[in-house]
């Protein structure tokens, strides 16, 4: 069945460098990618989202990138700072199908 | 305007004990989702709904059932507790199932079965 696999697991950065997770998706027909922050005790919320007619897109410090071809995508966070600490899912989907979710990244960020 | 909201936020059930949990959304979404949150695993589907009226299973549906019977709402019961459903529920709702719509989610509720 479909599968997002992501990774790393647990990534740990000092504050002002970039981090990067990376996600591999299996459905070939998948044409929406969303990224999801979760904060300790909190809600999923989406940062950013990106789709398969586009290769990238940026909002401030955060950019996601897709390559259809591998089937992955990637999200870039630069000058990190102590709050984008959190839980990362990346997810994929195809129109009218059931959104499918990595296992997630927690993202510590040393100040 | 609330978005998704869910009650209870805590509850401790003994074993063999039967609940529900209730999700309510304001948006007139079409589409709306339970997922289980267990370290280490990620979100997990445990069922859906395209609209009113409908359900369908997910990823880990067994020992749970789901009820749609308003558009603004979607139950989530739990027949007889068993303590590997411990875990953090989240209800999601999206306009449509799948491409270009994100899914938004309530605050989850945190469930312990002794």
């Amino acid at each position: 069945g479909e599968n997002v696999e992501q990774h790393p697991s647990t990534l740990s950065v000092q504050e002002g460098d970039s981090a990067v997770i990376k996600c591999t998706y299996s459905d070939s027909a998948s044409n929406y990618f969303p990224w999801y922050k979760q904060e300790l005790g909190k809600r999923p919320q989406l940062i950013i989202d990106i789709r398969s007619n586009v290769g990238e897109k940026k909002d401030q410090r955060i950019a996601v990138t897709l390559n259809k071809t591998a089937k992955h995508f990637s999200l870039h966070i630069t000058e990190t700072q102590p709050e984008d600490s959190a839980v990362y899912f990346c997810a994929a989907s195809k129109e009218g199908f059931k959104t499918i979710f990595g296992a997630g990244t927690r993202l510590f960020v040393k100040a | 305007n609330a978005g998704v909201t869910q009650t209870p936020k805590f509850r401790v059930l003994k074993t063999g004990q039967s609940m529900t949990l209730l999700c309510a959304q304001d948006m007139n979404h079409e589409y709306m989702y339970w997922y289980r949150q267990d370290p280490g695993m990620g979100l997990r589907l445990i069922h859906y709904s395209v609209g009113e009226g409908t359900t369908a299973k997910g990823e880990v549906p067994d020992g749970y059932n789901v009820s749609r019977l308003k558009k603004q709402n979607f139950l989530l019961g739990l027949e007889s507790a068993a303590p590997s459903q411990t875990s953090v529920y989240f209800c999601a709702s999206s306009t449509t199932g799948g491409s270009n719509q994100p899914q938004h989610f309530g605050d989850g509720t945190r469930l312990s079965i002794l």
